[in-house]
């Protein structure tokens, strides 16, 4: 069985810190796809990144990165410089095999910036 | 494009009752998904469907039917609602090209009480 575990359920900072969300899965297949989805107050879940299990190439868009290290099975992301507009939940979601349409959630972790 | 949409935005049910949550995609995707999400957790996969004709259980199916006539819809059945369905309710889409997997393109959501 697949399974999705975001540890942080909530993290505060003051605006311009930096912030990592720890992701960790388990799959017993070898084509996957890892996603990040943002979901602010609003409620609307907003896609962020994909990764397939046969690029291990970190990536940096603007204030984001992420980390991810199949040796830990491990998908981090980090947000530099956050912004009180960073406030949102973050999930972690892992594919059963190459389909992208059937995804496993972490918990979330809810992320409160303070201005 | 209006994207993946999903009616109604509200509805509150008594025990029994039954419904049909309205999604539709005018994206030609392929793959169609239902979602649950409670209170402080992640989404939980319900029913997705591969193409018209082609439907499967997700990870929590029970109480629901689902059927797919045409690429673009995608209704959600409640047979007989329960107080353990008060959710909110994310209809998702996505595509593939060539094996490659997309991300999935979430609606609006449902919030659905059941009283």
């Amino acid at each position: 069985a697949q399974k999705v575990t975001q540890a942080q359920t909530e993290i505060s900072v003051v605006e311009k810190e930096d912030v990592t969300l720890d992701c960790v899965y388990e799959t017993r297949d070898t084509t996957y796809y890892l996603f990040w989805y943002k979901q602010p107050p609003s409620g609307e879940l907003v896609f962020l990144i994909r990764r397939n299990s046969f690029d291990e190439q970190n990536e940096i868009s603007g204030r984001y990165s992420w980390n991810f290290q199949k040796s830990t099975s491990s998908f981090n992301f980090t947000i530099t410089a956050s912004q009180v507009v960073d406030s949102a939940v973050y999930f972690c979601a892992l594919s059963k095999g190459a389909a992208g349409n059937k995804l496993t959630f972490g918990g979330g972790t809810r992320v409160l910036v303070k201005p | 494009n209006a994207g993946v949409t999903q009616t109604p935005k509200f509805q509150v049910l008594k025990t029994g009752q039954s419904m049909t949550l309205q999604c539709a995609q005018d994206m030609n995707h392929e793959y169609m998904s239902w979602y649950r999400q409670d209170p402080g957790m992640g989404l939980r996969l319900i029913h997705y469907s591969v193409g018209a004709g082609i439907t499967d259980q997700g990870e929590v199916p029970n109480g629901y039917n689902v059927s797919r006539s045409t690429t673009e819809d995608f209704p959600l059945r409640l047979l007989s609602a329960a107080p353990s369905q008060t959710s909110v309710y994310f209809c998702a889409s996505s595509y593939s090209t060539s094996g490659y997997s997309y991300e999935q393109y979430f609606g609006p959501g449902t919030r659905l009480t059941v009283t």
